[in-house]
């Protein structure tokens, strides 16, 4: 079945280091890749998407690359900010097509920045 | 612009008693899903809905049941309760109609079971 696999957390940066979360997945196809975040007391936001390999997704200074060859998708951020503290879910949409229409999500990995 | 909806955005039960969730999708989207989040836990599948049908079931339990309305609102039931339903219970949204795979979340209801 589907799944997906991220670093585990939580991982703790000082303001303006570089940020690297790693994801990787399993899935038949070619299924779309999402990035969600989740800041403390609330619900899922879509940070950034890509749908097909070799796309970028980007957001808000994030960056993610649809890597087939090496079924990644990692999270990247060149100078986090404290604001930028949350749990982070990397998930899988393996198409209507398929007749599987949920998302599988990642673990989430836990971000943690130090003034 | 409009965003998912959810009532209640907390409730506290007792076990063996019932619950019922509310989701109202953005307007347009024809597409609701249900996810539970355990503390500290990933979001799990339960179950979702195309058009006032069930077009995907996940790891929802027997005790648990939902439908998908007229208007597109969707309600999950939930009896029986037991302490371990306790979790953060996310409803999201998409269009199916405009291809568009991204699921919109709502804030939540956050369930307590005593």
């Amino acid at each position: 079945g589907d799944s997906v696999t991220q670093m585990e957390g939580p991982v703790t940066l000082s303001e303006e280091a570089f940020l690297t979360i790693n994801c990787t997945y399993t899935a038949t196809g070619y299924p779309s890749l999402f990035w969600y975040v989740q800041y403390p007391g609330e619900g899922l936001q879509l940070l950034l998407k890509a749908t097909k390999a070799d796309d970028k997704g980007s957001n808000k200074g994030f960056e993610a690359t649809y890597r087939k060859e090496t079924t990644s998708f990692h999270l990247e951020k060149g100078s986090v900010q404290v604001s930028d503290s949350a749990v982070y879910f990397c998930a899988l949409h393996r198409g209507w097509d398929t007749g599987r229409r949920a998302l599988t999500f990642g673990s989430g990995t836990r971000l943690q920045v130090q003034p | 612009a409009a965003g998912v909806i959810q009532s209640p955005r907390h409730l506290i039960k007792e076990k063996r008693e019932t619950a019922t969730l509310k989701c109202y999708p953005i307007p347009r989207h024809d597409t609701v899903y249900w996810y539970q989040q355990g503390p500290g836990q990933d979001p799990q599948f339960l179950i979702s809905f195309y058009e006032k049908m069930q077009s995907d079931k996940g790891s929802i339990p027997d005790r648990f049941s939902a439908q998908q309305f007229s208007d597109y609102h969707s309600e999950l039931n939930m009896s029986s309760l037991e302490l371990g339903d306790s979790a953060l219970y996310f409803c999201a949204s998409s269009s199916y109609r405009d291809k568009d795979y991204e699921q919109y979340f709502g804030p939540g209801t956050r369930l307590t079971v005593t």
